[in-house]
């Protein structure tokens, strides 16, 4: 598809069970991020990635959240022992360009994963 | 720290009416980005504007117009006589120009509800 595509689309899990949620960005974009949106809150940053750089994971609520990207295209976040608290819709964008004045904020958004903790 | 905030959490208008959706931003630095976002039912967050802070002549697009004030940190989005696809949750959100340009801090979101 033209957009940025991320699954599942809706999660329910146990407590205490792994999570895996995927984003497809849009082709040729080499800027990825990662934002979690809880109910009644705002957008929270979890991660970036650019290119081949370091990621900048300065966002990740604990260590229980880690994420890849593969071959600078599609991006995996996993949190492990899920918890209540981590019930949220997690939002995938990407940005043709990543930093620098000229590429800032114009970022391409999927429609989300929804994860529920029971 | 970099802190936005967007007072309304709802607001419900009849179509045609105008309504202006609030925001107040903190930064320190003196170069940032401001930004509005919407977010329809369908959840995917739709880019609408980006002013950086040199810039603030106000601008228009079609319907909508933004007030960038640096005087009282605010960033003021309008629509103009409103129609009901302009039902959605707004987004304010703020970037520095130093590190990660494009890690936005949001606001909280103002759900706008447009009714016949």
């Amino acid at each position: 598809g033209a957009g940025v595509s991320q699954s599942p689309s809706n999660k329910v899990t146990e407590k205490g069970k792994d999570v895996e949620l995927r984003c497809d960005p849009i082709s040729g974009h080499t800027a990825l991020y990662w934002y979690r949106q809880s109910l009644g809150q705002g957008l929270e940053f979890l991660i970036y990635f650019q290119g081949n750089s370091a990621p900048d994971k300065s966002g990740l609520p604990s260590d229980r959240f880690s994420a890849e990207r593969t071959g600078g295209s599609v991006s995996t976040l996993t949190i492990q022992r899920t918890q209540q608290e981590d019930s949220a819709v997690y939002l995938c964008a990407s940005s043709p360009r990543g930093g620098g004045p000229q590429a800032a904020g114009e970022l391409f958004f999927g429609e989300g994963s929804r994860l529920t903790v029971l | 720290a970099q802190k936005v905030t967007q007072a309304q959490t709802e607001i419900s208008v009849v179509e045609k009416e105008d309504v202006t959706l609030d925001c107040v931003y903190e930064t320190r630095d003196t170069t940032y980005y401001l930004f509005w976002y919407k977010q329809p039912p369908s959840g995917e967050l739709v880019f609408l504007i980006r002013r950086n802070s040199f810039d603030e002549q106000n601008e228009i697009s079609g319907r909508y117009s933004w007030n960038f004030q640096k005087s009282t940190s605010s960033f003021n989005f309008t629509i103009t006589a409103s129609q009901v696809v302009d039902s959605a949750v707004y987004f304010c959100a703020l970037s520095n120009r130093g590190g990660t340009a494009s890690k936005l801090t949001f606001g909280t979101g103002t759900r706008l509800q447009v009714t016949l």
